[in-house]
């Protein structure tokens, strides 16, 4: 597509609930990421996919928290058991390669809240 | 583990004025890139300009420009003739491009109103 798209939008959910966060990334971007933004903090990294593949997973907070990308295209975002303190706005970013030198293009990310 | 500062939660600026957010960062890299990015209420991040730190020239993007100074690990961000469209919220953000990691590293923000 022609950008990083994420569904939904906005998710309200109950505490203890299961939820999937969907990123469909821009057609041949073979690097995929996900970050999480808290009210009035910066985004912080949780996961990125080079391809299938988790390339690096050191920013998921707990077992919770879980990601895939089966076809190395679109990923999701899966958070069982959710508590309150997973309520962020959760952001999805993909780039042509994974490296430092190449732009990440930013979806305009899902609003989870957890009541 | 790098870390990134932003000390301004908050700025404003007259419409056509020129305005400096500060962004300072601490890291033990030497090959690395800085970029600012912007936030508007719609929730997407887009990158204004960034900077790779073996380049001695300040990056420049039209009314956008930095000033890096890689010794006072500092990376601020000019704009110059401020916008209405420019209110947003701006993040300083750092990449190391040793090793495997490929994540950011974003500062806390800054919030940019631009006054008519």
């Amino acid at each position: 597509g022609a950008g990083v798209s994420q569904t939904p939008s906005n998710k309200v959910t109950e505490k203890g609930k299961y939820v999937e966060l969907r990123c469909d990334p821009i057609s041949g971007h073979t690097a995929l990421y996900w970050y999480r933004q808290s009210l009035g903090q910066g985004p912080e990294f949780l996961i990125y996919f080079q391809g299938t593949g988790a390339a690096d997973d050191s920013g998921l907070p707990n077992d919770r928290f879980f990601a895939v990308r089966p076809e190395g295209s679109v990923s999701t975002l899966k958070i069982q058991r959710t508590e309150r303190g997973d309520s962020a706005v959760y952001l999805c970013a993909s780039s042509l390669i994974p490296s430092g030198a190449n732009v990440l293009t930013f979806g305009a990310g899902s609003r989870l809240t957890v009541l | 583990a790098q870390t990134v500062t932003q000390s301004q939660p908050e700025m404003s600026v007259q419409e056509a004025e020129t305005v400096t957010l500060s962004c300072t960062y601490d890291t033990s890299e030497n090959n690395y890139y800085l970029f600012w990015y912007k936030q508007p209420p719609s929730r997407q991040m887009i990158l204004v300009i960034r900077q790779e730190a073996y380049k001695q020239q300040n990056a420049t993007e039209n009314r956008f420009s930095v000033n890096f100074q890689k010794a006072a690990k500092s990376f601020s961000l000019k704009i110059s003739d401020s916008q209405l469209g420019d209110t947003a919220m701006y993040f300083c953000a750092f990449i190391s491009l040793s090793g495997s990691a490929r994540q950011l590293t974003f500062g806390s923000g800054t919030q940019l109103t631009v006054l008519p």
